[in-house]
């Protein structure tokens, strides 16, 4: 069965600073994986997915790295703001097209 | 394009009442997921349908849990009668047919048993 260990597990920095969120997984068999934020009381906002095949997926100040055969992946955030401020989960999909969710990383971002 | 709809947000209900909740996936996808989050943890997948067949429901406590997906488009999750240890947020989502594609997720309905 898939294992995903998020480290931190909480974060605070202040305005302005790159962040790196790590995401570790047992099972290398996987579609993909993506990384998901969670404000308070809201559902999940999918941020980016990385397909198996790729090593690297970018979106605006966000940029995550998938190293499959070592079962990582990590999520950088160049430059964050207080809007960033969130739970960051990761999930790599398995073979029965299903997600397994990490305990997240809760982000604070001090302006 | 629509995202997943859930309804009700918020409901609060004493131990073994019942209650349900109801999803609206976005249109055309044919994969839909109920998942359980409770405070503190990450989701867990409770059952996925493929169409209106389950592909999925290892993880579902069948004694008093029961989910449906008539016609294949809305999905109604039921807990019967509900514990304390049920207060959780149960998130809806969806996706197209096909391995490797994004699964997009609900606000979800927060559950509170008291």
């Amino acid at each position: 069965k898939q294992e995903v260990t998020q480290i931190p597990a909480a974060l605070s920095v202040p305005e302005g600073e790159n962040l790196v969120l790590n995401c570790s997984f047992t099972d290398s068999a996987i579609y993909n994986l993506q990384w998901f934020r969670q404000d308070p009381g809201k559902g999940l906002t999918s941020l980016l997915l990385i397909q198996s095949s790729q090593r690297e997926q970018t979106s605006g100040r966000l940029n995550a790295s998938l190293d499959k055969s070592s079962g990582r992946s990590t999520l950088y955030i160049a430059a964050s703001q207080p809007g960033d401020s969130a739970t960051y989960l990761c999930a790599p999909l398995t073979g029965a097209n299903n997600l397994f969710f990490g305990t997240g990383t809760r982000l604070t971002v001090i302006p | 394009e629509a995202g997943v709809a859930q309804s009700p947000r918020y409901k609060i209900i004493e131990k073994r009442q019942s209650v349900a909740f109801w999803c609206n996936p976005i249109s055309g996808h044919a994969t839909l997921y109920w998942y359980q989050q409770i405070l503190g943890q990450g989701p867990k997948l409770l059952i996925q349908f493929q169409n209106n067949g389950v592909v999925d429901d290892s993880q579902l406590p069948k004694d008093r849990f029961s989910a449906e997906r008539l016609k294949g488009v809305d999905s109604t999750l039921k807990i019967q009668p509900a514990k304390l240890e049920d207060s959780a947020v149960y998130l809806c989502a969806s996706s197209s047919r096909g391995p490797g594609n994004t699964i997009y997720f609900g606000e979800g309905s927060w559950l509170t048993v008291v």
